[in-house]
């Protein structure tokens, strides 16, 4: 069975401050993809970037980076340098090949000015 | 212009009142999702449709039912809305494939059941 865990569920920083939010996902799939997605408090949900199983090639964009790693079957997220308009829930996904996506929980992000 | 809305926005109801909520969208994708969100529990999936003849339950449609009018249009219907129904809703559509592109989210909307 798919699934996708966000362990921490509450983060914390000062602004400025550099901040990595965790993403495990569990599939038996050998082509999947992972998404992040970010929910400000506005509500919305916004799409922040999308990975294939086949390229772990680290993504790099602005402030945000993220780490794909097969090995440990995960997909985490850092903030550089943390910004007030960063505070939002954070959502990692999986999604298989039958097109279904499956959420973790989310990580709400707090950043304090 | 939104490429996926969802009426109405917010909604307060009474326990026993039969709901619509409604989702619309203009990017030419054949799936659709109704999804529920609850503090500290993600998203959760309701129903989805792969095409207008085609709909499926999702992990939670206990309560619900759905309508696919349209490619373009996606509905989901509390017959008999219970309080643990309260929550935020979200229609999605995303293009057919081998689940390579993002899911694209309406704005939500939420459903108080007193």
């Amino acid at each position: 069975a798919q699934k996708v865990t966000q362990a921490q569920t509450e983060i914390s920083v000062v602004e400025k401050e550099d901040v990595t939010l965790d993403c495990v996902y569990e599939t038996r799939d050998t082509t999947y993809y992972l998404f992040w997605y970010k929910q400000p408090p506005s509500g919305e949900l916004v799409f922040l970037i999308r990975r294939n199983s086949f390229d772990e090639q680290n993504e790099i964009s602005g402030r945000y980076s993220w780490n794909f790693q097969k090995s440990t079957s995960s997909f985490n997220f850092t903030i550089t340098a943390s910004q007030v308009v960063d505070s939002a829930v954070y959502f990692c996904a999986l999604s298989d090949t039958g097109n279904q996506f499956y959420f973790g929980t989310g990580t709400s992000l707090t950043v304090i000015p | 212009d939104a490429d996926v809305t969802q009426t109405p926005r917010n909604r307060i109801t009474k326990t026993g009142k039969r709901i619509m909520l409604e989702c619309s969208q203009t990017k030419g994708h054949d799936r659709m999702y109704w999804y529920r969100q609850d503090p500290g529990l993600g998203l959760q999936l309701i129903y989805y449709s792969f095409d207008v003849k085609d709909i499926n339950k999702g992990e939670i449609s206990d309560g619900y039912s759905v309508s696919r009018q349209a490619q373009a249009k996606f509905s989901l219907s509390l017959e008999s809305a219970i309080p643990n129904q309260t929550a935020l809703y979200f229609c999605a559509t995303s293009d057919s494939g081998q689940g390579s592109n993002e899911q694209f989210f309406g704005p939500g909307t939420r459903l108080t059941v007193l």
